[in-house]
């Protein structure tokens, strides 16, 4: 079946626009999952959403960055006034539920730099 | 808070031979621990998971070891082929509240 998708898989923006990026997870999982990753790091947490709320959006580093997932299936997330340091790879990855020892999913990441 | 450490950030190993791959993590309330493989430009790849409760998984060429006492797991594969030449993450998690690793970048010499 279908593996989780990203779109776009590479952006290139001016410091202070504002961005969207977009998840499509794995059909019938519940759980949706941002990270972000810099380079010669591994993923850090941003944000989970269990069906069409965020139960946990401690990573998110400031309040330009946003995520929603209105259907309970495909998510956004919005970065406002983007800055340089924004630049990284964004990571989405679902997995059927968050509750138990549940393998998580990743898509294949959008590449984000701000000039 | 690096919760999860890979303190080697490459290895180098030839065709054939064994590849050890080490993690270790200080949160003990983590009970699901993974490993993720990660080519260029490609998101992390599931690889071999263990649950807390075990000690070893096994799965083909690839396993993990857990040491629960000394808070430290391990890949083992064997053995190693050019194509296992990647980036390899170490996970833990605690309610699918997930921790990574910096990655260890392995090279299977041909």
């Amino acid at each position: 079946g279908a593996g989780v998708s990203q779109t776009p898989s590479n952006k290139v923006t001016e410091k202070g626009k504002y961005v969207e990026l977009r998840c499509d997870p794995i059909s019938g999982h519940t759980a949706l999952y941002w990270y972000r990753q810099s380079l010669g790091q591994g993923p850090e947490f941003l944000i989970y959403f269990q069906g069409t709320g965020a139960a946990d959006d401690s990573g998110l580093p400031n309040d330009r960055f946003f995520a929603v997932r209105p259907e309970g299936s495909v998510s956004t997330l919005k970065i406002q006034r983007t800055e340089r340091g924004d630049s990284a790879v964004y990571l989405c990855a679902s997995s059927l539920s968050r509750t138990g020892q549940e393998t998580q999913y990743f898509g294949p990441g959008t590449r984000l730099l701000v000039l | 808070d690096q919760q999860v450490k890979q303190n080697s950030p490459s290895l180098s190993v030839q065709e054939g031979r064994i590849s050890i791959l080490n993690c270790d993590y200080t949160n003990s309330m983590f009970d699901y621990f993974l490993w993720y493989k990660k080519y260029p430009a490609e998101g992390p790849t599931f690889l071999i998971s263990i649950s807390s409760i075990k000690d070893k998984n096994e799965d083909g060429r690839f396993t993990v070891f857990l040491n629960k006492s000394a808070k430290h797991l391990s890949l083992h594969i064997v053995p190693s082929q050019p194509g296992d030449s990647a980036v390899y993450f170490c996970a833990a998690s605690y309610n699918n509240d997930m921790r990574f690793g910096a990655g260890t970048r392995l090279t299977v010499k041909p």
